[in-house]
């Protein structure tokens, strides 16, 4: 238990539904991010958030749409995704982005399968 | 790029050490060596980091060579439960900001029984 939540673990959606991923985190972190993770692939940061602000977002496409309600919650929202967007996505939460605070914790991650 | 070199797998005899090296032969006077580790189905596990320094902790040690060049994770008694992925990841961490972590394909490490 790295006190980073995700659900669901697993999703199956159509290209032309919308879902959305969550993550929780009870450590009191301040920075909060988003991984994806696809087969063969290293792990591809897609948005960085600090104190509910987005600090980073890696040219990702705007089918993906974050959301950061409060320092403990990070959503990633999803919109006419395309097949090779299924990977695994994985949130992550660091005390905040300065020196010696930002050993980041991972959640499980979702499983995302898009047809 | 992920700015460090690791071989792709190693095997490791349970309860013996395992020793993961990384080569980071462009590393900059700021920057950390950060490692993490992925199971199988979970997502990556801090598991130490250092500047210049040999450090230690209740999971591993790194070592670190004096130009900072190299550095070698150390797991010292291997268990099936660090079967893993093992990445060695180099970042700048500052006041002015970090770098972010940016994971290579990172060392398959099979503990055999």
């Amino acid at each position: 238990e790295t006190g980073v939540t995700q659900t669901p673990r697993h999703l199956v959606m159509g290209m032309t539904n919308k879902k959305s991923l969550k993550c929780e985190q009870h450590l009191g972190h301040n920075a909060m991010y988003w991984y994806k993770q696809s087969a063969k692939k290293p792990l591809e940061l897609m948005f960085v958030y600090s104190l509910e602000e987005r600090v980073e977002n890696n040219s990702v496409p705007s089918r993906f749409s974050p959301e950061c309600p409060n320092s403990s919650h990070l959503f990633l929202h999803l919109h006419t995704l395309q097949p090779e967007d299924s990977a695994l996505y994985l949130c992550a939460s660091s005390q905040d982005l300065q020196l010696a605070k930002n050993i980041q914790y991972f959640g499980a991650g979702t499983r995302l399968s898009v047809l | 790029d992920a700015k460090t070199t690791q071989p792709t797998s190693m095997d490791c005899a349970e309860g013996r050490a395992a020793n993961l090296p990384c080569n980071h032969s462009t590393i900059s006077g700021n920057e950390y060596v950060y490692w993490y580790r992925q199971i199988h189905s979970q997502g990556p596990q801090y598991i130490i980091h250092g500047l210049k320094n040999n450090e230690t902790n209740e999971m591993a040690s790194l070592i670190i060579t004096e130009d900072r060049k190299s550095s070698t994770l150390i797991l010292p008694h291997a268990t099936l439960r660090d079967t893993a992925v093992y990445y060695c990841i180099v970042r700048v961490v500052g006041d002015s900001g970090n770098t972010p972590l940016v994971f290579g394909k990172g060392t398959r490490l099979s503990v055999i029984a």
